[in-house]
Parts: C-alpha cells; structure tokens; sequence
C-alpha cells in the first residue's frame, strides 16, 4: 500500500530565510501526483503546489518550488523568502494517476515563522 | 469564488447520540469526500462518493455512514457517537479531471463527551 512520511513533525525559519519540508512516499506505481498542501490556523486547507510523476522539471509556484526526486521516491518543500503568513501545517499528499480519487496524506509538519 | 462549506466549525455531544456533518459545494463537483484529521497522523479517508447515491469506504469507514442525495451535498453520520470519535472533520469536493485539486471545507471540530 501507498504510504506518505513526513519525518519532520515541527520546524522553524527566521523570516525571510528559507527553509525545506521533507516528505517520502512509497508506491510501486509509476503514474502519480505529489501535492503540498497548507492549513494555517484558521483551518482552511489550501493547495500549495502539485507536481506530476511524469513530469521531470521541478513544479514552482513564486516562493514555492519542490525537489522532487522520483527514484528516491522524494518530494520536498522549499519556501524562499518567508513570511509570517506561511506559519502554518503542511501535508505532503499522494495520488495515483489510475486510481478513482484517493488521496493519501502524511502526517503533517507544523512551521513557525519566527519575526 | 469555490467553496466548500460545512454546518458547524465546533460541536459537542454525548456519548450515544447520532451525529450529522453537513457539508455543500457549489462547484457541481462529482467527487466528494468525508476525511478525519488528527495529530500526528495526518488525514484519513472515511468515506468519499463520485456520484449521488454512490459511496465508497475510504481507510477508516468503521462508525460512521455516509448519505449523498443530492449532488452538492454530502453528509457524515455518526449513529452512535463514541469518545474515541472526537476529532477534526473535514470535508472536500473536486471534479474527476486530473489533476486537479480538492477543494476543502474550513472544518468542524466535534467533541463526543
């Protein structure tokens, strides 16, 4: 079965700086989607960025870029330049291209921005 | 603007009652989904539906229904809520097309005391 860890329960950044969300899966498929998603504290979970399998060019999304790193099965967050607003938790969450609609999600990791 | 919305962001109830979640989109999306988030273990899927009157068990189906009746509207059950139930409830919705993202609702946080 699919899995999604994100070993990283809780981080921390200085703002402006720039700091990298980890998260691995496992699958034995080959046809997927990687998402990070953000809850900030008012709960609405909001999509960050998506990156296809097939696709080798790294998804980016203005301060938001991934590393994604499909034989080692790696998909990690990178928020540049951050702000008070990025404080928030992040999932990182699978999808397979074939499968009906399910979603798997990780963990989660809780980042502060410190002022 | 999408939204997702669901009926109550904080309840509480008893041990025993029967629990309903509401929840509305109003992106005529086929697919809707009833998650369970808790620390430390992320989102869980209880049950979703790609179509009115269609379900499917998601990982954690056990203690809960589901009831689709109409497109917009997806409902979670609780027959006889349990301690063990309290937790956040999420709800979201997206169209079948891939890739495209699932929209989500801002929540409700149940209580079963």
């Amino acid at each position: 079965a699919q899995t999604v860890t994100q070993s990283q329960p809780e981080m921390s950044v200085q703002e402006a700086e720039t700091v990298t969300l980890s998260c691995t899966y496992d699958t034995s498929e080959s046809d997927y989607y990687l998402f990070w998603y953000k809850q900030p504290p008012s709960r609405q979970m909001i999509l960050v960025i998506r990156q296809e399998a097939y696709k080798q060019q790294n998804a980016t999304e203005n301060r938001f870029s991934v590393n994604f790193q499909k034989a080692a099965k790696s998909f990690s967050l990178k928020i540049s330049d951050s702000q008070l607003g990025d404080a928030a938790m992040y999932f990182c969450a699978y999808k397979e291209g074939t499968s009906y609609d399910k979603v798997i999600f990780g963990p989660g990791t809780s980042l502060s921005v410190i002022p | 603007d999408v939204k997702v919305t669901q009926s109550s962001r904080y309840l509480v109830k008893r041990t025993g009652e029967k629990v309903f979640l509401e929840c509305v989109q109003d992106m005529d999306h086929e697919n809707m989904f009833w998650y369970r988030q808790d620390p430390g273990l992320g989102l869980r899927l209880i049950y979703f539906s790609y179509d009115v009157k269609m379900k499917e068990k998601g990982d954690i189906p056990e203690g809960y229904s589901v009831s689709r009746e109409k497109k917009e509207r997806f409902s979670l059950i609780l027959e006889s809520a349990s301690t063990n139930q309290t937790s956040m409830y999420l709800c979201a919705s997206r169209t079948p097309r891939i890739p495209t993202e699932a929209f989500f609702g801002q929540g409700t946080r149940l209580t079963v005391v």
